[in-house]
């Protein structure tokens, strides 16, 4: 079984300011992992993902996200925010030969950007 | 990149109507596809795994006789709201797997459902 927890329901942060979106799982098989971003009344957009190998996974819009096995976290991380990157942000694992190989969402995280 | 589509992007209907929603597989082909559910301000549930000439597997809770899907071909799926009522209102997204591996699934932009 997997499960993904996102701590912060609603991040708030300045602009400029660094981003860190706290992610959480738990899996039976090896994890897959992603980070997608969600603006209102949109679908999702990949922001990175981690399958194997290096475990600091660089994506699009200057994000990043660090896979620890130890911790079982996937946090995602911008070093400064930008108003345009105010949006809802998900966490989900998946995992080759788990039950049809789909997506388990975290709850989400709404991130605000502050002038 | 591989590409999914959903048509409509939004539709209104009247309670009681049904209403047919489809995700197409634009650049690839799909055995499997998944339909999942999102409510405002919450996460995307999974409703149903959509495999191409069979059933589709539906989750605990989701009825199946009111959430039709049928995967007629390795590039599309339908998803039929049967007698919708407007707690089926919601955001309806799909997703679609290009091969074997979980990093080889695309998600489609979503279909908004209001049922007046």
């Amino acid at each position: 079984a997997q499960s993904v927890t996102q701590l912060g329901s609603h991040v708030s942060v300045s602009e400029g300011a660094l981003v860190l979106l706290r992610c959480n799982y738990s899996s039976s098989v090896p994890p897959y992992l992603f980070w997608y971003v969600q603006y209102p009344n949109q679908g999702l957009q990949l922001l990175l993902k981690y399958t194997t190998g290096a475990t600091l996974v660089k994506g699009i819009n200057g994000f990043e996200a660090e896979f620890k096995k130890s911790e079982t976290s996937f946090h995602l991380t911008k070093p400064s925010a930008h108003m345009s990157d105010a949006a809802e942000y998900f966490c989900a694992v998946s995992g080759y030969g788990n039950y049809g190989q789909n997506f388990v969402f975290g709850p989400g995280t709404r991130l605000s950007v502050l002038p | 990149g591989a590409v999914v589509s959903q048509h409509p992007s939004r539709v209104i209907c009247k309670s009681g109507t049904s209403v047919k929603i489809e995700c197409r597989s634009l650049d690839f082909q799909a055995t499997t596809m998944f339909w999942y559910r999102q409510f405002p301000k919450q996460s995307l549930m999974l409703m149903a795994t959509s495999n191409e000439g069979s059933k589709a597997t539906y989750e605990q809770g989701v009825e199946k006789d009111k959430f039709l899907i049928n995967h007629a071909s390795l590039t599309l799926s339908t998803l039929t709201v049967t007698s919708a009522h407007p707690e089926d209102s919601s955001f309806y997204i799909c997703s679609a797997r290009a091969g074997g591996l979980p990093d080889t699934q695309y998600f489609g932009p979503g279909t908004r459902l209001t049922v007046l």
